[in-house]
């Protein structure tokens, strides 16, 4: 069975902390993605990741960095979490020979006080 | 806006209803899919439909799609209580990347 896994399912943090979300997959796959869910708004790709220590802006990348130094692993991170950054963030992956079929992560639902 | 459109934005019906969802996008397309959406949780891939396919089924799943109307719809038959979900379309108008709609919750009444 594929799996992507995320750190956390809850989150709490104080304005002004960094925030690390970490996600990793036992697929093999090369894609990875950090995607955030807000009623109404459906998904929005922050970032994505097609190998080691690549990294391509989504379409609000804005208060958001990641790393991914091993390839199962792809880590989101908020350097200094804001009010309005309080979402359910979801990682997906998917193999190199196509960007559909993404399977995802079960989320992680992050509270910014 | 990058994100496609669905309608309607919610849906409730009785178990054993058809329940029809409607997704619309913006730009030419490779394939669309169907994604499903539990509460609180992950995406699951339901069904992909590529450009130069009209219809395709899947179980009780049906996913038409009109590219000269950028449309596509999800059918689900016979619908049952463990049905209630939400429902997002997905397509790759931008190459490497996958648009997503804003969704449509289908609940199921039983």
């Amino acid at each position: 069975d594929v799996k992507v896994t995320q750190s956390s399912r809850y989150l709490v943090k104080r304005t002004g902390e960094k925030v690390f979300l970490e996600c990793v997959q036992d697929m093999d796959h090369e894609n990875m993605f950090w995607y955030r869910q807000d009623p109404g708004l459906g998904l929005r790709l922050i970032y994505f990741s097609y190998d080691v220590k690549m990294k391509e802006k989504g379409d609000i990348p804005e208060g958001y960095s990641v790393s991914r130094e091993k390839k199962e692993r792809f880590s989101l991170i908020l350097e200094s979490a804001s009010t309005n950054q309080t979402s359910m963030y979801l990682c997906a992956s998917s193999p190199l020979a196509s960007y559909n079929e993404q399977f995802f992560g079960p989320g992680t639902r992050l509270t910014v006080l | 806006s990058q994100q496609g459109e669905e309608d309607p934005q919610a849906l409730s019906i009785q178990e054993g209803e058809n329940a029809t969802m409607n997704c619309s996008y913006k730009t030419s397309i490779n394939n669309l899919q169907w994604y499903r959406q539990n509460s609180g949780r992950g995406l699951v891939h339901l069904i992909l439909i590529r450009s130069n396919e009209r219809e395709k089924h899947s179980g009780r799943l049906r996913v038409t799609l009109d590219t000269s109307k950028k449309s596509s719809s999800l059918l689900i038959t016979a619908s049952r209580a463990a049905d209630t979900a939400s429902y997002f379309c997905a397509s790759d108008e931008y190459g490497n990347k996958l648009v997503f709609g804003a969704g449509t919750i289908l609940r199921v009444k039983s």
